[in-house]
C-alpha cells in the first residue's frame, strides 16, 4: 500500500528565510507526485506536481520540489518564504495508472512571521 | 466553471442524528473522492467513485458510514448515527481521468461537528 510520510509537523520561520519540507513516500511501481496548500479556510490547490521528466519541478508563487527516485522523496523548497505562505502543506502520491486516488500526507503548518 | 460544490459548509449535529454531506462535481469529470481532515489523522481518503461506481471504500471507518453517487453530477456522504469522533471537515474532489495530468480539484469542505 502507498503511504506518504512528511517528517514536519509544524516550520516557522522568519520572512525571506528559506523553506524545505520533507516528503518521502512508498510504493512499489511508479508514481506521481503533488504538493498541495491549503490557506487558513479555504480548501486544498494544487502547488506543483511531478508526473516525468525532469525531476525538478517549479509551480506557482515560486514553489519547486525535486524528485529523488532513489530516496523515494518529494521535498519542496522555497528561497525566501513571505508570510502570506502561512499555510498547511501537504504532500500526496499515486500510481501512475490513471483515476487511482491521491494518498496524502499529514501535513506540515507553516508559519512565517513578518 | 463553478468549482466542485459541496453543502452544507458547516454542520453541527448532536450525536446520535442522522448526518448527509452533499457534493457536486465539476461537470464531466468521472472521477469522484470523498477525504476526511483531522488534526490527529490528516487527510484520509474515505472512498472513491469512477463513473458513478465505487471502486475503492476501504477508507470508510464503519457501517455507520456510506457514500451513493445516483448520477454523474452528485454524491453523498451519509453518517448515521453520528458520533462526536466524527468531527472533522469533510471534502469532496473531482478529477477527468482522460486528461491524465488533471489534478484532483477540491470543494470548500463541510465542517461537521457532532456534540
Amino acid at each position: 500500500a502507498q503511504s506518504v510520510s512528511q517528517h514536519n509537523h509544524h516550520v516557522i520561520l522568519s520572512e525571506a528565510a528559506s523553506l524545505e519540507l520533507g516528503c518521502n513516500y512508498s510504493y512499489g511501481g511508479t508514481v506521481n507526485l503533488f504538493w498541495y496548500v491549503q490557506y487558513p479556510g479555504q480548501h486544498l490547490q494544487l502547488l506543483l506536481k511531478y508526473f516525468s521528466g525532469d525531476p525538478l519541478v517549479k509551480g506557482i508563487k515560486g514553489f519547486e520540489a525535486e524528485f529523488i527516485k532513489s530516496k523515494f522523496s518529494f521535498n519542496l523548497r522555497k528561497p525566501s518564504v513571505q508570510w502570506s505562505d502561512t499555510a498547511e502543506y501537504f504532500c500526496a502520491v499515486r500510481s501512475n495508472q490513471a483515476g487511482t486516488a491521491l494518498i496524502f500526507g499529514k501535513g506540515t503548518t507553516l508559519s512565517v512571521s513578518s | 466553471d463553478a468549482g466542485v460544490i459541496q453543502s452544507p459548509r458547516h454542520e453541527v449535529t448532536e450525536m446520535g442524528q442522522e448526518v448527509t454531506l452533499r457534493c457536486k462535481p465539476i461537470s464531466g469529470h468521472d472521477y469522484l473522492f470523498w477525504y476526511r481532515q483531522t488534526m490527529m489523522r490528516g487527510l484520509e481518503l474515505l472512498i472513491y467513485f469512477n463513473n458513478n461506481v465505487p471502486i475503492d471504500d476501504s477508507g470508510m471507518p464503519e457501517d455507520r458510514f456510506s457514500a451513493k453517487m445516483p448520477n454523474a453530477s452528485f454524491s453523498t456522504l451519509k453518517i448515521q448515527p453520528s458520533e462526536p469522533r466524527d468531527s472533522a471537515v469533510y471534502f469532496c474532489a473531482s478529477s477527468l481521468a482522460a486528461n491524465y495530468n488533471s489534478p484532483l480539484h477540491f470543494g470548500n469542505g463541510t465542517r461537521l461537528t457532532v456534540t
